[in-house]
């Protein structure tokens, strides 16, 4: 079974820090996502990345997969009030099935 | 309007009640997906199709079904809710394998 370890479950920062969230499992993936869920809403894809040591920016926002596609990181520079959520990834598991694995998530407060 | 419509929103419902939680896509996606969100657990799968004909089971299938009417519709029955069932459920689509995931608003049930 994959499993995908998300931490920190909770983070609470000010405006204008930075932070890093990680994602780590002992299986590898094709592919990582990750996602961003706000209060009433369902997840919206920030990125997918595929290839191992990967890096894609999105804004203030780096994602990094692992060379050996086992590991995945988040991290936001500079953070604003508008970045608060929770924050999923998900693994593409093995196989052609298109399930996804997903971590615990990471709920992110960031306080003016 | 939403591509992927959950209804309804919220629903309250007695142990032991039979209830259905609907979703319906207009992305012209094959794959569609049932998921429970639980604090801290995550997202886990408990049904998904690939098209009308085929049904598969999630990670956590027992004491639900589902029915898959039409490419568009794919709907999750709880034949006899217990209190433990009480969550955050999502319906998601995807176009293939690869293809990151579409999900709709959510259904908050609660099972008293």
């Amino acid at each position: 079974t994959q499993l995908l370890e998300q931490s920190p479950q909770f983070l609470s920062i000010q405006e204008g820090e930075n932070l890093t969230v990680y994602c780590n499992s002992s299986s590898v993936f094709s592919s990582l996502q990750w996602y961003r869920q706000e209060p009433g809403e369902g997840p919206v894809l920030l990125v997918t990345v595929v290839t191992g040591g990967e890096v894609k920016k999105l804004k203030r926002l780096t994602f990094q997969f692992g060379d050996a596609r086992k590991d995945s990181s988040l991290h936001i520079t500079a953070a604003q009030t508008g970045d608060t959520g929770l924050y999923l990834c998900a693994g593409q598991g093995s196989g052609n099935t298109g399930k996804l694995i997903f971590g615990q998530g990471t709920t992110l407060q960031v306080k003016p | 309007d939403a591509d992927v419509t959950q209804t309804p929103r919220n629903r309250i419902t007695k142990t032991g009640k039979r209830i259905m939680l609907e979703c319906s896509q207009t992305k012209g996606h094959d794959r569609m997906y049932w998921y429970r969100q639980d604090p801290g657990l995550g997202l886990r799968l408990i049904y998904y199709s690939f098209d009308v004909k085929d049904i598969n089971k999630g990670e956590i299938s027992d004491g639900y079904s589902v029915s898959r009417q039409a490419q568009a519709k794919f709907s999750l029955s709880l034949e006899s809710a217990i209190p433990n069932q009480t969550a955050l459920y999502f319906c998601a689509t995807s176009g293939d394998s690869h293809s990151p995931l579409h999900f709709g608003n959510g259904t908050r049930l609660t099972v008293t």
